[in-house]
């Protein structure tokens, strides 16, 4: 399978607890993202990376949150001492080089549960 | 500011009947729409987008959609329905003139094709 892949599916965690997941984008697209996307929402936009630049931050990137494409390739999102309010579905999208208005392949994401 | 609306939480219609889920975009210049799919446990796929030209837009498994300026729409058609299109739909629009590179999302659409 050669799409985009992300690691864990699933992820339950305590309150204040660190979590990672990760993303592989599909092999040369060179534009990466993470979305968020709870219950009865559609997907909102936390970061964007070009290669390994982070060129777009969301305000709902708070300072709790980082990520990294430190190779250009795969990708990291961390969310530091975690809240309840951090529940969701964490996805990761990529596109490749070209025109921004390229459509984006989406992973099938990380469920996280914070307890 | 961008948004995008998707009035119908759910859209039922039966099997062969043609369908329409319905989206309307604000933006502050021209805009860039897209639909994507979302099925159980998979990761959001492209159906189609608009970019310039033609109004009506052609995508996967037969969906159509048709860009309406003046009304600021951007509704997803298909003559047909099958049961296999039961799905969540979202549409998503990009602002070409904030130069942001993300989608913004709708809160999605489920649609359920009866037998």
């Amino acid at each position: 399978d050669t799409g985009v892949s992300q690691d864990p599916r699933h992820k339950i965690t305590k309150r204040g607890q660190n979590v990672t997941f990760r993303c592989d984008p599909i092999s040369e697209h060179n534009r990466l993202y993470w979305y968020r996307q709870t219950l009865g929402q559609g997907p909102e936009f936390l970061t964007y990376f070009q290669n390994e630049a982070q060129l777009e931050k969301s305000r709902l990137l708070s300072d709790r949150f980082s990520a990294e494409r430190p190779k250009g390739s795969f990708s990291t999102l961390e969310i530091q001492r975690t809240e309840q309010g951090d529940s969701a579905m964490y996805l990761c999208a990529s596109s490749p080089r070209g025109a921004v208005n390229e459509k984006l392949f989406f992973g099938s994401g990380t469920q996280l549960s914070v307890l | 500011a961008q948004s995008v609306a998707q009035p119908e939480d759910q859209v039922n219609v039966a099997e062969g009947n043609p369908l329409t889920v319905k989206c309307t975009y604000s933006v502050s210049g021209n805009p860039y729409l897209f639909w994507y799919v979302q099925y159980p446990n998979r990761g959001l796929q492209f159906l189609l987008k608009y970019i310039t030209g033609d109004n009506l837009v052609k995508g996967s498994y037969g969906f159509e959609a048709e860009f309406n300026k003046s009304q600021t729409s951007f509704h997803l058609k298909k003559p047909s329905a099958l049961v296999s299109d039961s799905a969540l739909y979202f549409c998503a629009v990009r602002d070409t003139i904030s130069g942001a590179n993300n989608l913004f999302f709708g809160t999605g659409t489920r649609l359920t094709v009866i037998p």
